[in-house]
């Protein structure tokens, strides 16, 4: 069965850290992949997303993420994390529907 | 533009009671999606509306919950009878097209607040 893994659940970081959130999918036909954020109180809303073309896809708010075909993963980066990033991120493949995984909640320290 | 609207936003009953949700997405918008994410999991798809037509229902548990849209816009989903594992949020997204499962540049799900279902 398709799936979506993202290996960190809880993520804990200061303010100008480095972030990278793991996502691995098993499907392996084409997909689309993208990366949902949930800050507190508010709708899940797109960070951003690949469909084809240049595997590093940048996003909003400084985000960006790489596609690794041979690796299924789809990886979450950005290289200063802000206060306000605190939120619930969850990766999201569609092959046919959007599935997601079960979301990686990052807790960011002033 | 205005997004997609959910009510109620909380909703709490007793097992075996029945529940309903609404939902109207975005102007323009053809395709409807309900899902159900449970605590600490990810939203899971119940069934996704194209118009008035269901695309897909595969994980919808018929036995028990029913969707409907029925002029091709707003929708509503229904729990009959609840049991506590539905305790969840439900959330309702909508996009502009989904076309035979290929999907567009454009493809992009816009979500509700969701509903928050306490089944007790």
């Amino acid at each position: 069965a398709q799936s979506v893994s993202q290996h960190n659940h809880h993520v804990i970081l200061s303010e100008a850290a480095s972030l990278e959130l793991g996502c691995n999918y098993s499907y392996g036909g084409t997909v689309n992949l993208f990366w949902y954020v949930q800050y507190p109180g508010q709708h899940l809303q797109l960070l951003l997303k690949y469909f084809s073309g240049d595997p590093l896809v940048k996003g909003i708010k400084g985000f960006e993420a790489e596609f690794i075909k041979s690796k299924f993963s789809f990886n979450l980066r950005k290289p200063s994390v802000q206060w306000s990033d605190t939120a619930e991120y969850f990766c999201a493949v569609n092959p046919d529907k959007l599935i997601f995984g079960t979301g990686t909640r990052l807790q960011v320290f002033p | 533009e205005a997004g997609v609207a959910q009510s109620p936003r909380y909703k709490i009953i007793e097992k075996r009671q029945s529940v309903a949700f609404w939902c109207n997405p975005i102007s323009g918008h053809a395709t409807l999606y309900w899902y159900q994410q449970i605590l600490g999991q990810g939203p899971k798809l119940l069934i996704q509306f194209q118009n008035n037509g269901v695309v897909d229902d595969s994980q919808l548990p018929k036995d028990r919950f029913s969707a409907e849209r029925l002029k091709g816009v707003d929708s509503t989903l229904k729990i009959q009878p609840a049991k506590l594992e539905d305790s969840a949020v439900y959330l309702c997204a909508s996009s502009l097209e989904l076309t035979g499962g290929v999907f567009s540049s454009g493809y992009e799900q816009y979500f509700g607040p969701g509903t928050r279902l306490t089944v007790t």
